[in-house]
């Protein structure tokens, strides 16, 4: 099945850039999500990106997307405290496009 | 920001309580999904929904069952609520109209003592 795979955590410094990185095994994911959970929430919606684009830039985040290696990055520009939070990347594809997530990026964001 | 509400947000129960956890969206989504999350682990899909009357169990075996009355609610019940189900269950729904993307609501938080 479907596989989806991500670092656990990621400290950074306020104000620097961050680089949360995925892999996933399926070659057919059509659509690639990114999500945001902060401590007893659901999960937000970040961006997401179809499969036939190598970018996609919103304000901070920029999502990077390279299909040969079947590998997916978020990079938050200018990170802030307020962006401490569990970062998860999901995948889907096929004819149901059940999203199919990893288990999570924790990032830690200090002064 | 997508239209879809839990409750109870949180609940403490007794071992053998039968217990609904409530999950409506206004948005005319036709899909809706139950994941269950453990505290820092992955997201597991426990049920999830065509449309009405269509009801699936998803990858992680469930005890819990659920319905789909009306496009607009997806309730999952617990006939017999055991410590095992201790765990975050979260309700979703896709919106196919653009990059079939999931939405989710804030979580209900169910513990069984």
């Amino acid at each position: 099945g479907e596989d989806v795979e991500q670092s656990l955590f990621l400290s950074v410094r306020e104000g620097d850039s961050s680089v949360i990185n995925c892999t996933y095994t399926d070659s057919s994911s059509t659509y690639l999500y990114w999500y945001k959970q902060e401590p007893g929430a659901g999960l937000q919606l970040l961006t997401y990106i179809f499969s036939n684009m190598d970018m996609k830039q919103d304000q901070r985040l920029t999502v990077l997307l390279n299909k040969k290696d079947k590998h997916l990055s978020l990079r938050i520009a200018d990170t802030q405290t307020g962006d401490s939070a569990i970062y998860f990347c999901a995948e889907a594809s096929g004819g149901s496009y059940i999203p199919t997530f990893g288990r999570g990026t924790s990032l830690i964001v200090h002064p | 920001e997508a239209d879809i509400y839990q409750t109870p947000r949180y609940l403490v129960i007794g071992t053998g309580k039968k217990i609904t956890l409530e999950c409506s969206q206004t948005m005319g989504h036709d899909k809706m999904y139950w994941y269950q999350q453990d505290p820092g682990m992955e997201l597991h899909l426990i049920h999830y929904s065509y449309g009405v009357n269509s009801t699936e169990k998803g990858d992680l075996s469930s005890e819990s069952t659920v319905s789909r009355i009306r496009t607009e609610h997806f309730p999952l019940t617990l006939e017999s609520a055991r410590p095992s189900h201790t765990s975050q269950y979260l309700c979703a729904s896709k919106d196919t109209h653009s990059g079939n993307t999931i939405y989710f609501g804030e979580g209900s938080w169910l513990t069984v003592v």
